[in-house]
């Protein structure tokens, strides 16, 4: 039930925006998106829930299909600071396993000046 | 301040020795899990627990053991660490999953801990 992230690794220069995928494939009540930097425990950034779409901060947003069990990470004029590792995680529909969270294997994000 | 505490932060170990890696959160939640995290493998659940007393198997339970007596501990129980058990560990807490529109329950993790065997 592990979900699927894509790409892998994105290089990415200052100012340069970058899109990080999440597919699942069960039925998903929410979708959790972490950042984490090298050394570091993963940070929340947001959480987008099924019948409704939660913006972040900064200039990282995200969006929500239900329908195709996806999840979409919006990094918008990246930042040094935007470098790291991000996670998603997904909650499988309430019905089902509630409280388990399950976490894709990670984007690599790098940002050059 | 509200914080996940995991300890100890580093851990080396010999086989078969019985070890505790400990978490405690301050912040009255009511989920709590571990993970391992593995390079290329993400983070993969141990345990999870959704209050006191109730605990439940995550992807990769084989060799742990977890306990949920109060609400604010979840420790970790490796009762005879092997070698493929080293790892980096982390603890999180939730104040639940139930969410809904406007809410925001994203997981407090701890700093982790990592734990070589021998």
């Amino acid at each position: 039930q592990q979900p699927v992230q894509s790409p892998q690794a994105v290089i990415l220069r200052e100012g340069e925006d970058a899109v990080i995928n999440c597919s699942s494939s069960k039925a998903l009540y929410s979708v959790h998106w972490y950042r984490q930097k090298h050394g570091e425990a993963p940070v929340f950034l947001m959480i987008l829930l099924k019948g409704g779409e939660q913006k972040g901060h900064e200039k990282i947003s995200a969006s929500f299909n239900e329908k195709k069990q996806q999840s979409s990470l919006y990094l918008t004029a990246s930042q040094l600071s935007y470098s790291g590792t991000y996670f998603c995680g997904t909650e499988a529909d309430r019905g089902s396993t509630l409280g388990r969270l399950y976490f894709g294997r990670g984007t690599q994000l790098t940002v050059w000046p | 301040e509200a914080q996940v505490t995991q300890n100890p932060r580093y851990l080396i170990t010999v086989t078969g020795k019985k070890l505790t890696v400990t978490c405690s959160q301050n912040m009255n939640h009511e989920y709590m899990s571990w993970y391992r995290q593995d390079p290329g493998l993400g983070l993969r659940q141990i345990y999870y627990s959704m209050n006191v007393e109730v605990t439940d198997k995550g992807d990769v339970p084989e060799g742990y053991k977890v306990s949920r007596k109060e609400k604010r501990n979840f420790p970790l129980i490796l009762e005879s660490p092997s070698p493929n058990q080293t790892s980096l560990y982390f603890c999180a807490s939730s104040l639940n999953s139930a969410g809904g529109p406007g809410k925001n329950y994203g997981y407090t993790f701890g700093s982790g801990t990592r734990l070589t065997v021998v």
